[in-house]
C-alpha cells in the first residue's frame, strides 16, 4: 500500500497571501495524483488530477506540480473561501486507492 | 449535469449491516466511461477509499475491508450500492460515493455525504 504524507498538518496564511501545501508519496506514483478540498460539512471537491491538471471550474489561483514522490498544491493569493481542508491521493498502485491525511489551511 | 445522492440506514446496531445506495441523476450508470467509488471520513478524521465498482461490475474493495465488503450495480434503477456486514463502532462515519473515470480513479463528482452511526 503506497503511503500519502501531507505536511504541514496545518498552515496559517493571512488572506492574499501565497500558500503552499506538501504530499509526500512512500513510491512513486508518477503524475497520478489528484488532489480535494473540503469545506466543513460539506463533500470534498476535485481540484487537480494528473499531478497539475485544474478540474473544470477550478480557478487559476491553483496549481499543482511534481511528479514520482513529492507533490505541491500552492494557492496563489488565498481568497477567504479557500480556508479548508486539503487532501492528496494516488491512483497510480491500487487498490487501495490511499489519501493524505490533509493540511488544514486557516487564517493567520 | 450529474448528481448523486446517497440514501441508506443512518444507525445500525454492532454486528449488523450496513446498506446504502448511491441514486446517479443526470446521466447513465452504464456509461462505459466513468466508474463508482465510495469513501468514508469517520468524525474528525480524514478520507478513506471504500471500495470501486465498474459500469460492468467488476469489483476493487480496500483489502481492510474486503471480506466484510459486497458492492453491486442496478442499471435498472441507475444506482449503486454498499452493504458492509459485521459492524463496529469503527465503522461510523459520513460515507460518499462518487463518480471516478475508468481510466484514472479519482473522483470528479461526489454525493454530499451520509451519516452512518454504528451503536446500540
Amino acid at each position: 500500500e503506497i503511503v500519502m504524507t501531507q505536511s504541514p498538518a496545518t498552515l496559517s496564511v493571512s488572506s492574499g497571501e501565497r500558500a503552499t501545501l506538501s504530499c509526500r508519496a512512500s513510491q512513486s506514483v508518477s503524475s497520478n495524483l489528484a488532489w480535494y478540498q473540503q469545506k466543513p460539512g460539506q463533500a470534498p471537491r476535485l481540484l487537480i488530477y494528473g499531478a497539475s491538471t485544474r478540474a473544470t471550474g477550478i480557478p487559476a489561483r491553483f496549481s499543482g506540480s511534481g511528479s514520482g514522490t513529492e507533490f505541491t498544491l500552492t494557492i496563489s493569493s488565498l481568497q477567504s473561501e479557500d480556508f479548508a481542508v486539503y487532501y492528496c491521493q494516488q491512483y497510480d498502485n491500487w487498490p487501495p486507492l490511499t489519501f493524505g491525511g490533509g493540511t488544514t489551511v486557516d487564517i493567520k | 449535469q450529474l448528481q448523486l445522492q446517497e440514501s441508506g440506514s443512518g444507525l445500525v446496531k454492532p454486528s449488523q449491516t450496513l446498506s446504502l445506495t448511491c441514486a446517479v441523476s443526470g446521466g447513465s450508470i452504464s456509461s462505459g466511461d466513468y466508474s463508482w467509488t465510495w469513501i468514508r471520513q469517520p468524525p474528525g478524521k480524514g478520507l478513506e477509499w471504500i471500495g470501486y465498482i465498474s459500469h460492468s461490475g467488476n469489483t476493487y474493495y480496500s483489502p481492510s475491508l474486503e471480506s466484510r465488503l459486497t458492492m453491486s450495480v442496478d442499471r435498472s434503477k441507475n444506482q449503486f450500492s454498499l452493504r458492509l456486514m459485521s459492524v463496529t463502532a469503527a465503522d461510523t462515519a459520513v460515507y460518499y460515493c462518487g463518480r471516478t473515470s475508468l481510466a484514472y480513479p479519482f473522483m470528479d463528482v461526489w454525493g454530499q455525504g451520509t451519516t452512518v452511526t454504528v451503536s446500540s
